[in-house]
């Protein structure tokens, strides 16, 4: 059963560290999309990748945050320095484009609270 | 800019009842709409995905529609389940002004809080 994985679950941080969150997509899939939920925002899109490119990252605050893929099987976001406002569920999802059925495959996500 | 929004944000209903999940976008060059089910403290599983070509699609006890034109889409629960309870989201997929692009690229809802009870 074919899953995305995300690491680590859970963070609890203070304002100013380093926090990196990890994705492993799904084997085969060549999109990976970086998604932050908030009560507030609801569900936004941070950036994405197609075949480890990135494609379209405007929705994540270039100044502190960065997403890459060091190759195929692994895709890192990372916040540096973190605040406060951070804090949410930061969700990774892959993809194949072009397939028939041109869904997303949502990881659990992780947790993220910046103290 | 694409926007979703969807109605209502939360629902209670007894066990049993049939009902209706709303979804509207403002922009209608979509490529698709998809509905998706969020469990507490999970990620979002994919219910029912509608090409923008189809006007529904059904699974089991669900039934989405699309009507482009109009810029909305609804899911239908019937015979609703406790174990339904879920927040669902709708998504829209923003088509892409090259093949890079083509497709795939989601616009979610706010979604609704759907409460069953038994």
């Amino acid at each position: 059963d074919a899953r995305v994985t995300q690491t680590p679950r859970h963070k609890v941080t203070e304002m100013g560290q380093e926090v990196t969150m990890r994705c492993q997509p799904i084997l085969g899939h060549n999109t990976v999309f970086w998604y932050r939920q908030t009560m507030m925002q609801g569900l936004e899109l941070l950036a994405y990748f197609r075949n480890r490119a990135p494609l379209d990252d405007s929705g994540m605050p270039k100044d502190r945050f960065s997403a890459e893929m060091p190759d195929a099987t692994l895709a890192t976001l990372k916040i540096q320095p973190s605040e406060p406002r951070d804090s949410a569920v930061y969700f990774c999802a892959s993809g194949l484009v072009p397939s028939a059925t041109d869904t997303q495959y949502f990881g659990p996500g992780t947790r993220l609270t910046v103290l | 800019k694409q926007e979703v929004t969807q109605i209502p944000a939360a629902l209670s209903v007894p066990e049993g009842e049939n009902l209706v999940l709303n979804c509207s976008f403002t922009d209608s060059a979509i490529y698709n709409l998809q509905w998706f089910r969020q469990d507490p403290g999970k990620g979002l599983t994919s219910l029912l995905l509608i090409q923008s070509s189809q006007r529904e699609q059904t699974s089991g006890r669900l039934n989405a529609s699309l009507d482009k034109s109009s810029g909305r889409s609804t899911l239908y629960i019937a015979a609703s389940q406790p174990g339904d309870s879920a927040t669902y989201l709708c998504a829209v997929s923003v088509s892409g002004v090259t093949l890079m692009e083509y497709g795939n690229k989601l616009v979610f809802g706010a979604g609704t809080i759907l409460r069953v009870k038994s």
